[in-house]
């Protein structure tokens, strides 16, 4: 088992520029999370789906970034237009149905500059 | 918005000694976990605690969870130099259709040998 995999592992952009992240899940994970890491915020959660449909997407910041799972090997994260003030480590996680712990891929560090 | 909150927000102890890392919350709860991240790393899961449970161990592991004070602390005995990392508690609030765990801001913990 490879894993959570997420592409790319580093993205560095200019402002104003559409980004794209990238997550493959485990293989029969129904839960997939994708949360955001910057020291003065912690991690925080954006956007979560169970079986393929958005849950709470309460946490996303705001209109330029969505999230899509097209099917139950595949999500990405967009952010259009891309800002100085996204740059973070966004990570993607999957999980089992029920109370499992998560497994976390090891994430895509995002420079706007 | 956090959860929870880790205290200390960092601990150095020299190897062999025993780490204590406490977690408080804010609202009910079906479950706590830990998680730790190597710098530079995604998170990996340790342990989970279920509501109803007190106290769990595994391996230098020992969790305990008080649900009248919304807390939970975690214990690494017999500290190594390789347990240097950031360890984070997340709780599980649960919905009609699934679990999304809101971490708090962990403590960094470093071994010195």
């Amino acid at each position: 088992d490879a894993g959570v995999i997420q592409s790319p592992r580093h993205e560095v952009t200019e402002m104003g520029q559409e980004v794209t992240l990238r997550c493959k899940p485990i293989s029969g994970h129904n839960s997939l999370f994708w949360y955001r890491q910057t020291m003065m915020r912690g991690l925080e959660l954006l956007i979560y789906f169970n079986n393929n449909v958005p849950i709470d997407d309460s946490g996303m910041p705001e209109d330029r970034f969505s999230a899509k799972m097209p099917n139950a090997s595949f999500s990405t994260l967009k952010i259009q237009p891309s800002e100085p003030r996204d740059s973070a480590v966004y990570f993607c996680a999957s999980s089992p149905k029920g109370y499992y712990g998560y497994t976390f891929g090891s994430g895509t560090r995002l420079t706007v500059v | 918005s956090q959860q929870g909150e880790e205290d200390p927000q960092a601990l150095s102890i020299q190897e062999g000694e025993n780490a204590t890392m406490n977690c408080s919350y804010k609202t009910s709860i079906n479950n706590l976990q830990w998680y730790r991240q190597n710098s530079g790393r995604g998170l990996v899961h340790l342990i989970l605690i279920r509501s109803n449970e007190r106290e769990k161990h595994s391996g230098r592991l020992r969790v305990t969870l008080d649900t009248s004070k919304k807390s939970s602390s975690l214990l690494i005995t017999a500290s190594r130099a390789a347990d240097t990392a950031s360890y984070f508690c997340a709780t599980g609030l649960a919905n009609q259709a699934g679990t999304a765990l809101i971490f708090g801001k962990g403590t960094t913990l470093s071994v010195s040998s």
